[in-house]
């Protein structure tokens, strides 16, 4: 099974910080890598796909790069809309894998 | 508009069973694999299960493998889980997602259904 090695789990930013946020693969997933966005109460949404293909309507701050087993989710300047939790997902091979999430927190 | 709605979550106790159902609308849900995701009370999230298209392959996690039955009916465009020998840890909101494998990957998501095991 491939595991998914999300970090930071947590961190404190401020309204206009890069934010970065990083998932490892145990091994090698191509582009097969998403990233989501979870507010609390809420379903989580898919924000980039293919590893950094931006999802319909979803700002351009977010973005996404990596291949392989390295994959970064960055927020240009982070927004108080985006205090959430993100998760990675792996959906190369089943079993898939979620990432643990990173909660980003107000500093 | 695309979507998914879940029901037939509740209280069960340990050892009992459920059926979760996925109603879907707004796509073609035979052209598309389905899963099951789950998260535990102030966790992450979990998948649980995949079936493809047709219904023909079926994919579980080890959590519930042999527990748990993944089915479709494409005819009523809806998905299941039939849930048996449920356990404590087994509490979650599930979540119903469109797509498996593949660039389509959960970009749609259901609004969920609480399970809770308990005696």
């Amino acid at each position: 099974d491939i595991q998914m090695t999300q970090s930071p789990s947590a961190m404190s930013a401020s309204v206009g910080d890069r934010v970065t946020i990083t998932c490892r693969a145990s091994q090698g997933i191509s582009n097969y890598l998403a990233w989501f966005q979870q507010k609390p109460g809420k379903v989580p949404k898919r924000l980039i796909y293919a590893s950094s293909s931006l999802q319909s309507g979803v700002p351009s701050r977010f973005s996404g790069s990596g291949s392989g087993t390295e994959f970064t989710l960055t927020i240009s300047s982070l927004q108080p809309e985006d205090f959430a939790t993100y998760y990675c997902l792996q959906h190369n091979s089943y079993p898939l894998t979620f990432g643990g999430g990173t909660k980003v927190e107000i500093k | 508009e695309v979507q998914l709605v879940e029901s037939g979550g509740g209280l069960v106790q340990p050892g009992g069973s459920l059926r979760l159902s996925c109603a879907a609308s707004g796509f073609t849900f035979s052209s598309y694999a389905m899963s099951w995701v789950r998260q535990a009370p102030g966790k992450g999230l979990e998948w649980v299960s995949a079936i493809s298209g047709s219904g023909g392959s079926t994919y579980y996690a080890d959590s519930v493998k042999g527990r748990f039955t993944i089915s479709r009916d494409n005819s009523k465009n809806t998905l299941y889980l039939q849930m048996n020998s449920l356990r404590a840890e087994d509490t979650a909101v599930y979540y119903c997602a469109k797509g498996g494998l593949g660039i389509d990957a959960f970009d749609i998501w259901g609004q969920g259904t609480m399970v809770t095991v308990s005696s």
